[in-house]
């Protein structure tokens, strides 16, 4: 099973409102990242936040991050009709942190 | 920087017939992966490199599949002989070498097996 799974599977909200998406994770880690992708595109990263952080910002972007329940959430604020898109988050599956195992995402649709 | 490039975009083919995926990395990244997408399964990581060398290819679902990557620009993904079931996307994405670094994922080929 895959290492992330993301909370809900797809979410529609009417633009302006904002948009949680929760990630849980099975092993330790020592960071998580999320990331986007559009349709028929490959994935952008967002933000990484570390172990020892538990909450993060980019612009409209706010992440959390509770290691001791495995799990994290991105929030996005005053959503756009841009910010559909499938949202995935991702953590390290080797000790060196190249090898990323991805969850099963969350598609997001923003209502006009 | 152009980012990673991947061709071709879209290939269509026969089953049996072998199929090469191609990538091209950002320059100055030492790592490269080729992920697998589709609705079934998500994204799985089929293989990656570091340093031109191949670490892990666990991911790799059979023979039929095989990566290389002669040099630090160049790898490709080969499907001989393609089955219907390869159908997906291929994704190619590179890192950087730093501990915290990011993948850049490229296009992505979309490809279907008739």
């Amino acid at each position: 099973s895959q290492q992330g799974e993301e909370d809900p599977q797809a979410l529609s909200i009417q633009e302006g409102e904002n948009a949680t998406m929760n990630c849980s994770y099975k092993t330790s880690i020592n960071n998580l990242q999320w990331y986007r992708q559009n349709s028929g595109r490959g994935l952008v990263h967002l933000i990484l936040i570390r172990s020892n952080e538990r909450e993060k910002h980019s612009g409209r972007l706010r992440v959390t991050l509770d290691t001791s329940k495995k799990s994290s959430s991105l929030l996005i604020t005053a959503s756009r009709a841009a910010d559909t898109a499938s949202y995935f988050c991702a953590t390290p599956t080797n000790f060196g942190n190249e090898k990323l195992t991805f969850g099963t995402g969350t598609r997001l649709t923003i209502i006009p | 920087d152009a980012g990673v490039i991947q061709s071709p975009r879209h290939e269509v083919t026969e089953m049996g017939q072998e199929v090469t995926l191609r990538c091209k990395p950002i320059s100055g990244h030492n790592s490269l992966f080729w992920y697998r997408q589709t609705m079934m399964r998500g994204l799985e990581l089929l293989i990656y490199f570091n340093n031109n060398v191949p670490i892990d290819d666990s991911g790799m679902p059979e023979d039929r599949f095989s990566a290389k990557m002669p040099n630090a620009s160049f790898s490709t993904l080969k499907i001989q002989p393609s089955e219907p079931r390869d159908s997906a996307v291929y994704f190619c994405a590179t890192r950087g070498s730093g501990r915290l670094e990011t993948q850049y994922f490229g296009p992505g080929t979309r490809l279907l097996v008739l």
